[in-house]
């Protein structure tokens, strides 16, 4: 079974520019779920789908941020413009239900970095 | 608010030896899940091991295993027989019962010395 699968691995891109991250789920994982780590901080919650639907979109800092699912299979995540503060790494990851015993399956993330 | 606070930014461990990395957290909820999760080096993050903070007795998985007090709100993580594959950034995080999104502690790297 193909695991979660993030690109690009690594972005750099000027202030002001536009970087979309994208995320393939393993296939028939309803839920997808991206996340971000700011330099040495805590990995922070994003957002989570359902599908192709916005459950829980508390943790989008602001609305530079677009994600969306089209399909309900792979998500993008846009940052437009990108600042400075965007600079992390960004990890996708993708669960088959919400019961924590199904566990989350995580990608190896995208680092961001804006310059 | 829940927040997870893992104080040892670094560690460092000989081949072989065992090595605890601690993590606390915050939380009003009585019945939540707590995970120790690896990220080896431009690899995908992992889980290590689970704690349902119903169950009283402390999981382990192989060489991998928590001491979860709850009334401390403490959940180390042991690692036996450290191995050079065991070299990650390991993460502790928190799931209140119900909630879909993990809080997570900023990161412990650990290294394993030959």
């Amino acid at each position: 079974e193909a695991g979660v699968t993030q690109f690009p691995s690594h972005s750099v891109i000027e202030k002001g520019q536009t970087v979309t991250l994208r995320c393939d789920p393993i296939s028939g994982h309803d839920n997808l779920y991206w996340y971000r780590r700011v330099m040495g901080k805590e990995i922070k919650f994003l957002l989570h789908f359902v599908k192709e639907s916005k459950q829980d979109e508390s943790g989008m800092p602001n609305n530079r941020f677009l994600a969306e699912r089209t399909g309900g299979t792979y998500s993008t995540l846009k940052v437009q413009p990108a600042e400075l503060e965007d600079s992390g790494v960004y990890f996708c990851a993708s669960s088959l239900g919400t019961d924590p015993n199904y566990g989350y399956t995580f990608g190896s993330g995208t680092r961001l970095t804006v310059v | 608010a829940q927040t997870v606070t893992q104080s040892q930014p670094e560690m460092s461990v000989q081949e072989a030896e065992t090595v605890t990395l601690s993590c606390t957290y915050d939380t009003s909820e009585s019945d939540y899940y707590l995970f120790w999760y690896k990220q080896p080096p431009s690899r995908q993050m992992i889980l290590v091991i689970r704690q349902e903070a119903y169950k009283q007795q402390n999981a382990t998985e192989n060489r991998f295993s928590v001491n979860f007090q709850k009334a401390a709100k403490s959940f180390s993580l042991k690692i036996s027989d450290s191995q050079l594959g065991d070299a990650a950034m390991y993460f502790c995080a928190y799931r209140p019962k119900g909630a879909q999104k993990l809080v997570f502690g900023q990161g412990t790297r650990l290294t394993i010395n030959p």
